[in-house]
């Protein structure tokens, strides 16, 4: 299986700040690659798909990148809802798999 | 309202069955992709199965293959997870999760979660 590993597991961030988020796979997977983000008691949220496709009512500070097996999460200025926990996930092959997440808290 | 409300959850002793549905609304269910996705306690995500949009596509992690049945009732708008032998990792909150279309498998609508607890 296709293993996904993010970076870094955890991030101390201050509202404003810009953060970058990585997403590595264990082999190519094109551009078929999720992010989603998950606050503390809530289902995830789909943030971006196909790697750079922001969903339907996702701002515009977050945006993505990359293809193969490097891609990357940017927030380009973080507001404090965006306080969370952030997964990538593949779907080139069965079975479907998550990255660890990583979470980003308040410094 | 478009959502989706999963229920069956509950506390079953290792071995046992519990069955998982998950009701759809506001939008025509029979078109879209579904999966189920579990969450241990304070762990990440994991993709558990996968339907398709008319049923006769299904799918599932290893470590369920065998012991768990995904299906769906489009004339009830409604997913189903029937899980057998079910064991103390099987322990999560489990979700269910709309496909954003049938070609594009990332999940653009999740239910909050039903819990499932294996113990003795």
């Amino acid at each position: 299986e296709i293993v996904l590993t993010q970076s870094p597991a955890t991030l101390s961030l201050s509202p404003g700040e810009r953060v970058t988020l990585s997403c590595r796979a264990s082999r190519s997977i094109g551009t078929y690659l999720t992010w989603f983000q998950q606050r503390p008691g809530q289902a995830p949220r789909l943030l971006i798909y196909d790697a750079f496709n922001r969903a339907t009512g996702i701002p515009a500070r977050f945006s993505g990148s990359g293809s193969g097996t490097d891609f990357t999460l940017t927030i380009s200025s973080l507001e404090p809802e965006d306080f969370a926990v952030y997964y990538c996930q593949q779907r080139s092959e069965w079975p479907l798999t998550f990255g660890g997440g990583t979470k980003v808290d308040i410094k | 309202e478009v959502q989706l409300v999963e229920s069956g959850g509950g506390l079953v002793k290792p071995g046992g069955s519990l069955r998982l549905s998950c009701a759809a609304s506001g939008f025509t269910f029979r078109i879209y992709n579904m999966k189920w996705v579990r969450q241990a306690p304070g762990k990440g995500l994991e993709w558990v199965s996968f339907i398709n949009d008319n049923g006769n596509y299904i799918t599932y992690t290893d470590s369920v293959r065998g012991r768990f049945t995904i299906s769906r009732d489009n004339t009830k708008n409604s997913l189903y997870l029937q899980m057998n032998s079910l064991r103390a990792d099987d322990t999560a909150l489990y979700y269910c999760a709309r496909d954003l279309s049938t070609v594009i498998r990332a999940s653009d609508l999740w239910g909050q979660g039903t819990l499932v607890t294996v113990s003795s």
